[in-house]
């Protein structure tokens, strides 16, 4: 199986500052043969379902705000929000679908 | 719009059973993966079923499988999800997922699964 590991756990920053965050997995999300990594981020808000924001690593779902990017490949990616706004205020979760589909234990981001 | 509704959940004894189901409305429900995903009290996330949109492959990881059973009645754009032999660590909130290529881009509200004698 394929494990996903995200940090901090937990972040606490001002409004208007600059957030990354990182998900590891235990191998390789790139598939080789259309150079795709299958990646996908959300965010959960305190009583919500999860949202996705980014899926194939970098791309920016239908609506999602670009201060949300999603970098990286293989093993190691980010999510970056440029300017954290309140209402950001959630859990961010990664999720790997190269084998199956297992879920990173999430960032909690709380704004000071 | 595109509506996913669980429903189904409840209080269950260790060792019980419960049919889950979710209400698809706003696409065209036959021409979609579809998928289960759980989320525990201590707030984990955990796939445990998944189903082709024709219903005859289906996968599951092994925490719930040769326990719980995915499937769905495309006439009446329903999803369900068969748990028996339900253990303590199976209480969580049960979501329904739309996604077709292994991201989940629609999800329903949840429905609540608590495993207690």
């Amino acid at each position: 199986d394929i494990v996903m590991s995200q940090s901090p756990s937990s972040l606490a920053v001002s409004v208007g500052e600059k957030v990354t965050m990182s998900c590891k997995s235990s191998q390789s999300l790139l598939y080789s043969s259309n150079q795709k990594n299958y990646l996908a981020w959300y965010q959960q808000k305190p009583g919500q379902s999860p949202k996705l924001l980014i899926y194939w690593a970098s791309t920016r779902e239908s609506g999602v705000p670009d201060r949300f990017t999603g970098s990286g490949s293989g093993t190691d990616f980010t999510l970056t929000i440029s300017s954290v706004k309140a209402e950001d205020l959630a859990v961010y979760y990664c999720q790997q679908y190269y084998s199956y589909r297992t879920f990173g234990g999430g960032t909690k981001l709380e704004i000071k | 719009e595109v509506q996913l509704v669980e429903s189904g959940g409840g209080l269950v004894k260790p060792g019980g059973s419960l049919k889950l189901s979710c209400a698809a409305s706003g696409f065209a429900f036959n021409n979609y993966d579809m998928s289960w995903v759980r989320q525990t009290p201590e707030k984990r996330l955990e796939w445990v079923a998944y189903i082709i949109r024709g219903g005859t492959t289906t996968y599951y990881p092994d925490t719930v499988k040769g326990r719980f059973t995915i499937s769905r009645d495309n006439a009446k754009n329903t999803l369900y999800l068969q748990m028996s032999s339900l253990k303590s660590e199976d209480t969580a909130m049960y979501y329904c997922a739309h996604g077709d290529y292994g991201y989940f881009d629609v999800w329903g509200a949840g429905t609540t699964v608590t495993v207690s004698s």
